[in-house]
């Protein structure tokens, strides 16, 4: 079955400096990728998505490119702050078994530490 | 409303208890999801509602869970028998559609820890 897998974490940056996540996933057909944040304390949000391939999502100085002939998803951003420390998820959308049900499959997470 | 809400955002519970967690979704969205996420663990899939109508059950674990959402907006799931391993948070979501283009938005969650 469809699957995402994500770099294991925690990964701990130093305030500035550059951010990769890698996400690599395994699906039938054309799913979307996706990836969510959740900051401590509060639910999952939808940070960035990208429908088909060579697609780039980009949301609050993160970016992630829709690679289909390396199935992957990286999420990078160029200068981290203190804020962004939070569990980063890769997910992509599968059709299910219902028509239209676009239910999502999750990577496992990926804890960002950043330090001022 | 504004968000997804769900109520209530803590619950314990003894094992063999029956919990009910509640969702209200956005205002209008017609599908509404369901999910599952256990320590250090990625949201597993549960059920999914187009409307008032279960539409993809396949992610319940077993025969002790049950959602329904009566009039589509509302949605409760229901967990008979609790066992310890159900302890985790359950996630809601909801979409305007159920096709991806439309995003989805989480709730907080309910943690259910069974003791």
């Amino acid at each position: 079955g469809d699957s995402v897998t994500q770099m294991e974490g925690p990964v701990t940056l130093s305030e500035e400096a550059f951010l990769t996540i890698n996400c690599t996933y395994t699906a039938t057909g054309y799913p979307s990728l996706f990836w969510y944040v959740q900051y401590p304390g509060e639910g999952l949000q939808l940070l960035l998505k990208a429908t088909k391939a060579d697609d780039k999502g980009s949301n609050k100085g993160f970016e992630a490119t829709y690679r289909k002939e390396t199935t992957s998803f990286h999420l990078e951003k160029g200068s981290v702050q203190v804020s962004d420390s939070a569990v980063y998820f890769c997910a992509l959308s599968d059709r299910g078994n219902a028509g239209n049900n676009r239910k999502l499959i999750w990577g496992l997470g990926t804890s960002l530490a950043v330090n001022p | 409303g504004a968000g997804v809400s769900q109520t209530p955002s803590n619950k314990v519970t003894e094992k063999g208890k029956y919990v009910e967690l509640r969702c209200d979704p956005i205002s209008g969205h017609t599908a509404l999801y369901w999910y599952r996420q256990s320590l250090g663990q990625g949201p597993e899939f549960l059920i999914y509602f187009q409307g008032t109508g279960a539409a993809d059950d396949s992610g319940l674990p077993n025969d002790r869970f049950f959602a329904v959402r009566p009039e589509g907006s509302v949605s409760t799931l229901k967990i008979q028998r609790t066992e310890r391993g159900d302890s985790a948070v359950y996630l809601c979501a909801s979409s305007p559609g159920g096709g991806t283009n439309y995003g989805y938005t989480f709730g907080s969650g309910t943690r259910l820890t069974v003791v």
